[in-house]
């Protein structure tokens, strides 16, 4: 049961251009989603996050989503460059009682920027 | 600062053996974490801590013990390796569950 789904696990796109990442995600107790990038041979590196109460953050050339009706997020970066070439992950922030916070990770997204 | 360290890099065990994962974070954070990530399976948690003295099992638990006896520290082990437990094993650290920074990774193959 995948609470988290990124159903493209590829995306290529031409630099300066708009790269658009989704996310769905089937839980609505979650309360807070985060992106993540992940380098070959590195740990991935948080990006930007939304609560669930805002429709939009944006930092820099990156600008998340929420559509919380239809249980979807998007991420877009513009204009996008070949060194966001990586995998991107999302998450989903889940409270499991007391103190027990814990995110669900998708699948995550190759993302390739051509020159 | 040195945010997530994680001890080894690389390591290779037949079947059977033990080991122990080590991860350190500097930033004073009190959730800590084990993943693993599997080709085409993303990010899956195995255990994880919100304090000094407290774990909690996530995912994919099975095989898997972990220990915080200090704050700075999350260790993970095996205690006895099977090829199945071939991946590669991210730490990572948090303030409040929120945000997490994770380490290097250690890639771990089971013969």
């Amino acid at each position: 049961d995948q609470q988290v789904k990124q159903n493209s696990p590829s995306l290529s796109v031409q630099e300066g251009r708009i790269s658009i990442l989704n996310c769905d995600y089937t839980n609505s107790m979650f309360d807070y989603f985060l992106w993540y990038k992940k380098y070959p041979a590195e740990g991935p590196t948080f990006l930007i996050s939304i609560s669930s109460i805002k429709d939009k953050n944006e930092v820099g050339r990156f600008t998340v989503f929420l559509n919380k009706s239809a249980k979807h997020l998007s991420l877009h970066i513009v204009p996008s460059q070949p060194g966001d070439s990586a995998v991107y992950f999302c998450a989903a922030r889940g409270y499991s009682g007391g103190s027990n916070y814990k995110l669900t990770f998708g699948k995550g997204t190759l993302l390739t920027v051509n020159p | 600062n040195a945010g997530v360290t994680q001890t080894p890099k690389f390591r290779v065990l037949k079947t059977g053996q033990s080991m122990t994962l080590l991860c350190a974070q500097d930033m004073n954070h009190e959730y800590m974490y084990w993943y693993r990530q599997d080709p085409g399976m993303g990010l899956r948690l195995i255990h994880y801590s919100v304090g000094e003295g407290t774990t909690a099992k996530g995912e994919v638990p099975d095989g898997y013990n972990v220990s915080r006896l200090k704050k700075q520290n999350f260790l993970l082990g095996l205690e006895s390796a099977a090829p199945s437990q071939t991946s590669v094993y991210f730490c990572a650290s948090g303030p409040l569950g929120y945000e997490q920074y994770f380490g290097p990774g250690t890639r771990l193959t089971v013969t």
